[in-house]
């Protein structure tokens, strides 16, 4: 099962940031945070991972908290086409072979609003 | 920007069928993987592969599943008799060889089994 909890859906104005919520109280210190979207049906979308630090590329940031229990993905001016299906994932360290499987739970529905 | 590809991109196959997944992984990449996303549902894991062989698999991954690197460019999935409940987006995906190298996915294979 999924290590992260995420709220079913949000909403947000397009032109304003989108904040997406993902609790892993049960993360490990060797443990990433990755951040994967899905539009419509396509394959998952990578956006961004991080250990501990807060994170920045050109899609997003991602600001995890002190104890890394929380993480918030922020979309600093959504679009339209930002409407998606955003997974938070716990990388899960496996001992066989270091396969480093992506464990999906149900994401959060984003819809950015005209 | 290098990507996953796979083919086809949609096939309808009789139940009992053999059914063969094609995906060419990102250059240079050496970990592959599949995953299945049935309707409504989570992406789910079904299998990875590294060094011409399956390093982890899913309960799902039963012995009607097989996968190949047939010519060191393309990764297949085969299904050798399909059933009604196979009918699913099968997306493939691969990364780099060191751990926690970023999971690429490709756009994604949709098979409907009628």
């Amino acid at each position: 099962d999924a290590k992260t909890t995420q709220p079913t859906s949000m909403d947000c104005a397009e032109g304003r940031a989108a904040n997406l919520p993902c609790n892993h109280s049960t993360i490990s210190g060797n443990e990433y945070v990755y951040w994967y979207r899905q539009i419509h049906s396509q394959g998952p979308q990578y956006i961004i991972h991080g250990l501990k630090n807060n994170e920045t590329n050109e899609m997003a940031s991602l600001i995890i908290t002190e104890d890394r229990k929380s993480s918030t993905l922020i979309l600093p001016h959504a679009t339209l086409r930002d409407t998606a299906v955003y997974y938070c994932i716990v990388r899960v360290a496996t001992t066989q072979g270091g396969s480093e499987k992506l464990v999906f739970g149900k994401g959060t529905k984003l819809t950015v609003n005209p | 920007e290098p990507e996953v590809t796979q083919t086809p991109s949609h096939q309808v196959t009789q139940m009992g069928q053999e059914v063969i997944l094609r995906c060419v992984p990102i250059s240079n990449h050496l970990y592959f993987y599949w995953y299945r996303q049935i309707l409504g549902q989570k992406v789910e894991f079904l299998v990875s592969f590294y060094n011409n062989e399956i390093s982890e698999k899913s309960e799902i991954f039963d012995d009607q599943f097989s996968v190949e690197r047939p010519d060191g460019s393309n990764f297949t999935l085969k299904i050798r008799s399909t059933k009604l409940e196979d009918s699913a987006m099968y997306f493939c995906a691969s990364r780099w060889w060191q751990e926690r190298n970023t999971i690429y996915f490709g756009e994604g294979s949709w098979l409907t089994v009628v």
